[in-house]
């Protein structure tokens, strides 16, 4: 099993919703992130968890509220979010610690703020 | 530090010609590269990836990329386009530092008819 799986695929939230993204990985990998990805732009990194603590953030706004239950399970919880937090949210999983894995990418969560 | 440049925002070819997609980049450390395809809505998927074994890497779908270290170049080939392989490209580098990984700014790749 190599797959990383995300849900849901598609929300649609207000600017006053609490709602949350969720990942999973079955393949062991103790390194998990997410990223936000816009329309023709690469995937910018907001998250790192390492064996389950977060060791990255690149300065996410407190609205954006990462969360790793278990090795296996990260979720992203959203809160008041802004019309310009609309995009692709990509979650990855690295199985090796250091430089030489790669990311396994889920499909990404598409998220509408209105 | 590392960091990606991909040296063509667009590309386009014939169905049944070659393709290349240029990528250079800048690391302290010896890196770990890898070339990533994004389909419309879709995750990235891993096309290839160089981790300091055999410089002339193989990936899927007939891709293929060679590690060039005095030119500090990871450039993607294909001998011969397929419609399917219209998408958005991603070259990225790691180093040893820590777990982020740097991404290219993308190349798109159309393949006309």
């Amino acid at each position: 099993d190599t797959e990383v799986t995300q849900t849901p695929k598609h929300l649609v939230m207000g600017m006053t919703n609490k709602k949350s993204l969720k990942c999973e990985q079955h393949m062991g990998h103790r390194a998990m992130y997410w990223y936000k990805q816009k329309a023709k732009k690469p995937p910018e990194l907001m998250f790192v968890y390492s064996y389950e603590k977060l060791s990255i953030n690149e300065s996410v706004p407190s609205r954006f509220s990462p969360e790793c239950p278990n090795s296996s399970l990260l979720n992203l919880h959203l809160h008041a979010l802004q019309p310009e937090d609309s995009a692709l949210y990509l979650c990855a999983s690295r199985g090796a610690v250091g430089a030489r894995g790669e990311l396994f990418f889920g499909e990404g969560s598409r998220l509408t703020v209105l | 530090a590392q960091s990606v440049t991909q040296l063509d925002s667009h590309v386009s070819v014939s169905e049944g010609t070659p393709v290349l997609l240029r990528c250079n980049y800048s690391s302290s450390y010896s890196p770990s590269l890898f070339w990533y395809v994004q389909h419309p809505n879709k995750g990235l998927q891993l096309l290839l990836k160089y981790t300091s074994a055999a410089t002339l890497v193989k990936g899927i779908n007939g891709f293929e990329a060679e590690f060039k270290k005095s030119e500090t170049s990871f450039h993607l080939t294909k001998p011969s386009a397929h419609m399917s392989d219209a998408a958005e490209y991603f070259c990225v580098v790691s180093d040893r530092v820590d777990y982020k990984l740097s991404f290219g700014a993308g190349t798109t790749v159309t393949v006309r008819a």
